[in-house]
Order: structure tokens, then C-alpha cells, then sequence
């Protein structure tokens, strides 16, 4: 398959800590990327190489991976967290990337 | 800085063409390779295209095969996307995406964005 799944929406209090998946099973072969995506605005790369952040990421951002399931973890979540999450990876055969279908995160 | 600029969407009926530009700056244009990614509207990111650095390899999703043809210059640092025999179901926000290390063939870890053009397809 190169279809990556993730839940529509989750939702976090405040501070607290927040896990958001992504399963698929060229999971198994390729790390997953994630990107942040706020309203109106363009996506920016958050974790790559499974658990890597660019410069500029907080370090309450992370991610790891087993099997076929990537994750992302926002640890304290803020306010300005609220956003839409996506995972990509290349799919089976190498070439082409997949992206997951999103993970809106509410901050309440 | 690295910079994107994405142009060249519009309004286009359905069975007409579009060509789009991203001009890019700030980095060796030639080293990494280049993808469309669209979305949409209130719908999610779908990668559409990749190039290789040199402009030797191409991949496509398979809804826009036969169809989309990708580009780039390299002298001018431009990424394109020619689009022919458009469809309703091609409207959305076209991204355009620098991959973060590989050089041929996508390694889907896209360290810059444009700020996306829209292209509408409706009669």
C-alpha cells in the first residue's frame, strides 16, 4: 500500500502532552516527515529523519517510529501548536512521496 | 534565505492549460531536487510532482500523468509545471518544494515552501 493514515483530529489541554500517528506500511522502509500547517499559510517542516528537528523547531516537538507507525509528540502544548499535522514518506516503490491525510490538533 | 515564488495560477476552464513558475534563491537551485505539492481547498496536501537535480528524472501521481509535465531550468534557478487538459478536480493551492538533502529522487523531507499559487478550474 502507499496510502499513509492518520486520525482527522485530536485534541490536547493546555500543557499537556499530545501523541499524533501516522501508519503505513512504506513506514517500514522510509522515515516519515512532519509538517505543521496553520490556516492560510504554507506548510513548514517540523521532524525529519524520524526524530530530527530543523533549526527554529521547539524541542517540545518530537517524533519517533516502529513498524509500520510513525509518531509526532508535542510535550507542554502550547497555544500556538493549534494546527494542522501531516506525515509524508516516499511510498513502495521509492519514487513517489505520500502524504497522510492530516491531524487537525485543538489546543483547549 | 532561501526563497520560493510561486506564479502563473489562475481561472482556466475545464480542458485548458496553465503553466506555472517557481523562482528560486538563497541555495544551489541544481543540488536538490524540486516537487509540486497542491491542496485542495479544506482539503488536505497531495504531492503531485518531483524532478531530480539535473532535470534528468521525473515522477508522477497518477491522476496528473499524461498530462502535467515538469521542468526546470537551472541557469534561470526555475521550477515549472506545465498543465494541460485540466479538470474541476485540479483546483487548489499549488505548492512548490525543495527537498531538504536529495539530489534524484525525492527523499520527501521538504525543508522549503513557497507560498503556493491557486489555480481554479471551473467554466
Amino acid at each position: 500500500s502507499s496510502e499513509l493514515t492518520q486520525d482527522p483530529a485530536v485534541s490536547v489541554a493546555l500543557g499537556q502532552t499530545v501523541r499524533i500517528t501516522c501508519q503505513g506500511d512504506s513506514l517500514r522502509s522510509y522515515y516519515a516527515s512532519w509538517y505543521q500547517q496553520k490556516p492560510g499559510q504554507a506548510p513548514v517542516l517540523v521532524i525529519y529523519d524520524k526524530n530530527n528537528r530543523p533549526s527554529g523547531i521547539p524541542d517540545r516537538i518530537s517524533g519517533s517510529s516502529s513498524g509500520n507507525t510513525a509518531s509526532l509528540t508535542v510535550t507542554g502544548a502550547q497555544a500556538e501548536d493549534e494546527a494542522d499535522y501531516y506525515c509524508n514518506s516516499r511510498d513502495s516503490s521509492g519514487n513517489h512521496v505520500v502524504f497522510g491525510g492530516g491531524t487537525k490538533l485543538t489546543v483547549l | 534565505e532561501v526563497q520560493l515564488l510561486e506564479s502563473g495560477g489562475g481561472l482556466v476552464q475545464p480542458g485548458g492549460s496553465l503553466r506555472l513558475s517557481c523562482a528560486a534563491s538563497g541555495y544551489t537551485f541544481s543540488s536538490y531536487v524540486m516537487s509540486w505539492v497542491r491542496q485542495a481547498p479544506g482539503k488536505g496536501l497531495e504531492w503531485v510532482s518531483g524532478i531530480s537535480g539535473s532535470g534528468d528524472s521525473t515522477y508522477y501521481t497518477d491522476s496528473v500523468k499524461g498530462r502535467f509535465t515538469i521542468s526546470r531550468d537551472n541557469s534561470r534557478k526555475t521550477l515549472y509545471l506545465q498543465m494541460n487538459s485540466l479538470r474541476a478536480e485540479d483546483t487548489a493551492v499549488y505548492y512548490c518544494a525543495k527537498d531538504r538533502r536529495c539530489s534524484t529522487t525525492s527523499c520527501s523531507d521538504f525543508d522549503y515552501w513557497g507560498q503556493g499559487t491557486l489555480v481554479t478550474v471551473s467554466s
